[in-house]
């Protein structure tokens, strides 16, 4: 299986800054990596897949790069309903896998 | 507006079934490969299954292998969850959600899941 290791765990921020969550696979994955945002007591949100494409609705605050075994999801402008915990996902092979999550939270 | 409602969670005493429902409504469910996913309370998130379009086609996680069982009725827009022989591990929040393709497909929306407590 691939394994996902995000980093940090977790992270301070204010609003308005730039907030940067990076998500390493185990062995390359091309750009089959999506990120997701989850508010507490909610479903994720699919807001980043193949790598740097942004779902449609999602803000363009959002952002997200890299390929192969290295990516990063990037918050411009960190909002209030930013303030959350934050996932990638390999969708390149199964089983889909997830990495641990990074939360945001206010600093 | 995509919907997709979860049902079918509670209590149950391990080494018991349950059966997950998940009714989807506008779009159309049978140009979609189906996935669920599960999240332990305080925990992150698990992918654990995903159907083909037509159902012919599914895959598991290792854990829930020969346990957990896919399926999907295309009549009644409605895909199902068919956990057999259950343990505390399995205790979740199930999520279901919606891709364009089985392999390499991303979960896009996302319902809004059903608790599964496993517990004597």
């Amino acid at each position: 299986d691939i394994q996902m290791t995000q980093s940090p765990s977790s992270l301070s921020a204010s609003v308005g800054d730039r907030v940067t969550i990076t998500c390493r696979a185990s062995q390359s994955i091309s750009n089959y990596l999506n990120w997701y945002r989850q508010k507490p007591g909610k479903a994720p949100e699919l807001l980043i897949y193949a790598a740097s494409s942004l779902q449609s609705g999602v803000p363009s605050r959002f952002s997200g790069s890299g390929s192969g075994t290295d990516f990063t999801l990037t918050i411009r402008g960190l909002q209030l309903e930013d303030f959350a915990t934050y996932y990638c996902q390999q969708s390149y092979n199964i089983p889909q896998k997830f990495g641990q999550g990074t939360k945001v939270e206010i600093k | 507006q995509v919907q997709l409602v979860e049902s079918g969670g509670g209590v149950v005493q391990p080494g018991r079934s349950l059966r997950l429902s998940c009714a989807a409504s506008g779009f159309t469910f049978s140009n979609y490969a189906m996935h669920w996913v599960r999240q332990a309370p305080g925990k992150g998130l698990e992918w654990v299954a995903v159907i083909s379009y037509d159902g012919r086609n599914k895959y598991y996680t290792d854990s829930v292998k020969g346990r957990f069982t896919i399926s999907r009725d295309n009549s009644k827009n409605t895909l199902y969850l068919q956990m057999i022989t259950v343990r505390a591990a399995d205790t979740a929040m199930y999520y279901c959600a919606t891709s364009i393709t089985m392999l390499r497909g991303v979960p896009g929306d996302w319902g809004q899941g059903t608790l599964v407590t496993v517990s004597s």
